[in-house]
């Protein structure tokens, strides 16, 4: 059965400090993986979407790189802001039909 | 475009009362899916749907069921509502394997 762990399960930095984000997955037969922002309240934004082929995926202040051989995934946000405060989630797409498993994210807090 | 949309927004439910959550998507996505999410745990699929008039069950599917007969819609049916379905319900959809999931803002359910 696929489990996905992501660590840490809170963090807290300073605005304008670039931060890691960590996901980690124990079967490496997966299609893609997805890191979504979820704002309190609110429902899923997806934010990158890394096929299994791929090594790394960019938007804007966001990168992600897969290492599908090590089951780990990473989510790099570069000059972090306050707006950038949420929680985060990697989840991971096994099987023809997309399914998701999902992490229990991790909560970031940018502050002033 | 309004994406994946879920109605309704909240809901409370006593011990034994039945609802339908509905979800409706007009991005014509033929895949789509209902996750729940239980506070400090990853979200857990339900029920999916590969196209209309399939569908087949998730990781936690009792207490529910679920129906597709068009490509926009996929309801889901608490029967006998419980203490343990109190959660918050999302529907998401995919236009096909391995491609970008849309979530909608979510359904909080509180059984009582």
């Amino acid at each position: 059965k696929q489990e996905v762990t992501q660590i840490p399960a809170a963090l807290s930095v300073p605005e304008g400090e670039n931060l890691v984000l960590n996901c980690s997955f124990t079967d490496s037969a997966i299609y893609n993986l997805q890191w979504f922002r979820q704002d309190p309240g609110k429902g899923l934004t997806s934010l990158l979407l890394i096929q299994s082929s791929q090594r790394e995926q960019t938007s804007g202040r966001l990168n992600a790189s897969l290492d599908k051989s090590s089951g780990r995934s990473t989510l790099y946000i570069a000059a972090s802001q306050p707006g950038d405060s949420a929680t985060y989630l990697c989840a991971v797409s096994t099987g023809t039909a997309s399914k998701l498993t999902f992490g229990t994210g991790t909560r970031l807090q940018v502050t002033l | 475009n309004a994406g994946v949309t879920q109605t309704p927004k909240f809901r409370i439910l006593k011990i034994g009362q039945s609802m339908t959550l509905q979800c409706t998507q007009d991005m014509n996505h033929n895949y789509m899916y209902w996750y729940r999410q239980d506070p400090g745990m990853g979200l857990k699929l339900i029920y999916y749907s590969v196209g209309a008039g399939i569908t087949d069950k998730g990781e936690v599917p009792n207490g529910y069921n679920v129906s597709r007969s068009t490509t926009e819609d996929f309801p889901l049916r608490l029967e006998l509502a419980a203490p343990s379905q109190t959660s918050v319900y999302f529907c998401a959809s995919t236009l096909m394997g391995g491609t970008e999931a849309f979530f909608g803002q979510g359904t909080r359910l509180t059984v009582v």
